[in-house]
């Protein structure tokens, strides 16, 4: 079965500080992988989607980067948090058979 | 632009009746529609489907209804159990954004239910 693995639950960062989340994905290759953020009142907004190592395509312009070392490593980064990056974030991978995500447990971030 | 809407952000519903959770969209390409389900600090797990091709799925004490004419669709949790409390989120897939598979997702409903 497929599984997802976020770490770390939970992180309380100073503004200004440098990030790196960690989602790995365990019982299938080759899975398309995503970074979601679902801030207060505003739902799952799609950060980050990568189709295979080393391709990362963004969609809204912000100030987290990802990469995709390993097929089944997606990292989430940032250099410099700002307060607005506070929220939950999210890792899904797409899941064998019907249409839908898996997602991982997610990583409550709190910048301050 | 919203593709897919859920213009409750929350619903309170009594123990035992009947919960029914909206969704709008205006994409009429999408093909395929889910529903999650998301408690506080975990992540959304998936919860039922319907194709764009039926109009109704059901499993269990959850059904999907889906008005391809009105771009609606709805889930209808009976009975309701206190174990339902949890947010919704409407999701449905179009290729036109979402990433890779094409999954664009609702702002979500909280549902309460009461005992």
């Amino acid at each position: 079965s497929q599984t997802i693995h976020q770490w770390p639950a939970t992180l309380v960062q100073p503004v200004g500080s440098p990030l790196s989340l960690e989602c790995t994905v365990e019982g299938t290759s080759n899975p398309n992988l995503y970074w979601y953020r679902q801030a207060a009142g505003r739902g799952l907004q799609l950060l980050f989607y990568s189709v295979g190592i080393g391709q990362i395509s963004s969609e809204v312009p912000q100030n987290l980067s990802a990469s995709r070392p390993q097929d089944r490593q997606f990292i989430l980064s940032s250099k410099k948090l700002l307060l607005s990056d506070s929220g939950f974030y999210l890792c899904a991978q797409t899941r064998a058979g019907p249409v839908g995500y898996t997602f991982g447990s997610g990583t409550r971030l709190t910048v301050v | 632009d919203q593709q897919v809407k859920q213009n409750s952000p929350s619903l309170s519903v009594q123990e035992g009746r009947i919960s029914i959770l909206n969704c709008d969209y205006t994409n009429s390409m999408f093909d395929y529609f889910l529903w999650y389900k998301k408690y506080p600090a975990e992540g959304p797990t998936f919860l039922i489907s319907i194709s764009s091709i039926k109009d109704k799925n059901e499993d269990g004490r959850f059904t999907v209804f889906l008005n391809k004419s009105a771009k609606h669709l709805s889930l209808h949790i009976v009975p309701s159990q206190p174990g339902d409390s949890a947010v919704y989120f409407c999701a449905a897939r179009g290729y036109s954004g979402g990433g890779a598979d094409g999954l664009t997702f609702g702002k979500g409903t909280h549902l309460i239910i009461q005992p």
